[in-house]
């Protein structure tokens, strides 16, 4: 069974507070996701990365950034957190183009407050 | 970009039930994926679908994958009170990245 773990279900932070959020996948999939939850709006894609070292912005970018380090691992930083960005963040991951089967598979979410 | 619509928003039914849900797009897509979420929960994969008329059962879960390839059914029979949650569908073209619908909420009454 794929795993996509991320490392804190719930966070609460301060305004201007630098924020890391981490995923870990244990099945060597290439792509990796990071999307944020928002009632009414649906999921909305921040950033992906194909690749180690490999990264590309996705529909909403701004504010975030992201590290791909390990091929495993894949980390969303908030620079400095600000209340709008108050959000339930799910990451999740796939295999890449040589994968027949391309299902995606998420992590349990972090639901991040900023106060 | 592209937009997904799912429909119904969502559906309140007595347990024992049938459930149908469908999910539109404007796109042809090659792929289409089934999720549920639970409260506080990530997405869970239910089913994948990559052939255009390809059905495919999951337990009590069935889906579809339409022939016009911009469309995709997901039918739950027999409905019990663990099935509440929020159901969404993502459809991939030949590009990298899922399309995901806004959701169908359901509500199971005992």
């Amino acid at each position: 069974d794929v795993k996509v773990t991320q490392s804190s279900r719930y966070l609460v932070k301060r305004t201007g507070e630098k924020v890391f959020l981490e995923c870990v996948q244990d099945m060597d999939h290439e792509n990796m996701f990071w999307y944020r939850q928002d009632p009414g709006l649906g999921l909305r894609l921040i950033y992906f990365s194909y690749d180690v070292k490999m990264k590309e912005k996705g529909d909403i970018p701004e504010g975030y950034s992201v590290s791909r380090e390990k091929k495993e691992r894949f980390s969303l930083i908030l620079e400095s957190a600000s209340t709008n960005q108050t959000s339930m963040y799910l990451c999740a991951s796939r295999g890449g183009p040589s994968s027949f089967y391309n299902e995606q598979f998420f992590g349990p979410g972090t639901r991040l407050t900023v106060l | 970009g592209q937009q997904l619509n799912q429909s119904p928003q969502s559906m309140f039914i007595q347990e024992g039930e049938d459930v149908s849900m469908n999910c539109t797009s404007s796109s042809i897509f090659n792929t289409w994926l089934w999720y549920k979420q639970e409260p506080g929960e990530g997405p869970v994969l239910l089913i994948a679908l990559y052939k255009a008329g390809e059905l495919t059962s999951n337990g009590r879960l069935t889906a579809q994958f339409g022939i016009t390839r911009k469309d995709s059914f997901l039918n739950i029979s027999a409905s019990i009170p663990s099935d509440v949650g929020i159901y969404f569908c993502a459809g991939r073209d030949y590009g990298q990245n899922f399309v995901f619908g806004p959701g169908t909420r359901l509500s199971v009454l005992p």
